[in-house]
């Protein structure tokens, strides 16, 4: 059975770089069906769409995180990496990581359990 | 960006009576191949999101026939024909078609 889990630290300081990992455990990160990608929720808000990466490089972000984002697998570890530059308070959320299936357009159909991160100093 | 309008924002139901929730794109979800990538989740308190429902109104595996989903272009519904307790949480459609996906604001709904 296919579980997603992420990880990272819980505080990050402004202007920092957040870096989270996603495990991917009960199926490989690197099967050609998928794309694996990143989604936060602010507290008390709704869900945004950060990114997705795909275990042969192709990744996408969205553009209204601008180029602070960078999305990339590790097929050796099973994971799946978040790093997001020059944090602030704005950037404190629910990390989630989600897979879908290529070609299905974003439907995502599986989510880890989310991890809280706080930017504050 | 496609933006994505749900209503209610809140929806208080009382327990075995229906509820519908709406969702509206500012443009028509139909991509190129002719499918519509318009999906719905649910996130019950304090867990993460759930898909119900891909392309318009495929149940996903597990899902209680009392969901369904309907709609076509920009206009879109989710209904639950019988709320039961379990399904007291927020619900979020979200369309793949144009890019960036977007997800709507959500609708909490709550037992009366």
């Amino acid at each position: 059975q296919l579980q997603l889990q992420e990880s990272g630290p819980g505080l990050v300081k402004p202007s920092e770089t957040l870096s989270l990992t996603c495990t991917v455990s009960g199926g490989s990160i690197s099967t050609s069906s998928y794309y694996w990608a990143w989604i936060r929720q602010p507290p008390g808000k709704g869900l945004e769409w950060i990114g997705s990466s795909h275990y042969s490089g192709n990744t996408y972000h969205n553009p209204s995180l601008k180029s602070r984002v960078t999305i990339s697998v590790d097929t050796s570890k099973n994971q799946l990496s978040l790093k997001l530059s020059s944090v602030t308070a704005a950037d404190t959320a629910v990390y989630y990581c989600a897979r879908h299936v290529g070609g299905e357009k974003y439907a995502f159909d599986m989510w880890g359990q989310g991890t809280m991160v706080t930017v504050s100093s | 960006d496609v933006v994505m309008t749900q209503s209610p924002l809140s929806l208080p139901v009382t327990l075995g009576q229906p509820a519908s929730i709406s969702c509206r794109s500012s443009q028509s979800l139909v991509y190129s191949d002719g499918n519509t990538y318009l999906n719905w989740f649910q996130q019950r308190p304090g867990q993460s999101p759930r898909r119900l429902i891909y392309k318009v109104s495929n149940r996903d595996s597990g899902v209680p026939d009392r969901f369904s989903g309907s709609g076509s272009g920009t206009d879109f519904t989710l209904k639950i024909s019988r709320v039961e307790a379990e399904d007291v949480g927020i619900y979020y459609c979200m369309q793949g078609t144009h890019w960036p996906p977007k997800f709507g604001q959500g609708t909490k709904v709550e037992i009366k």
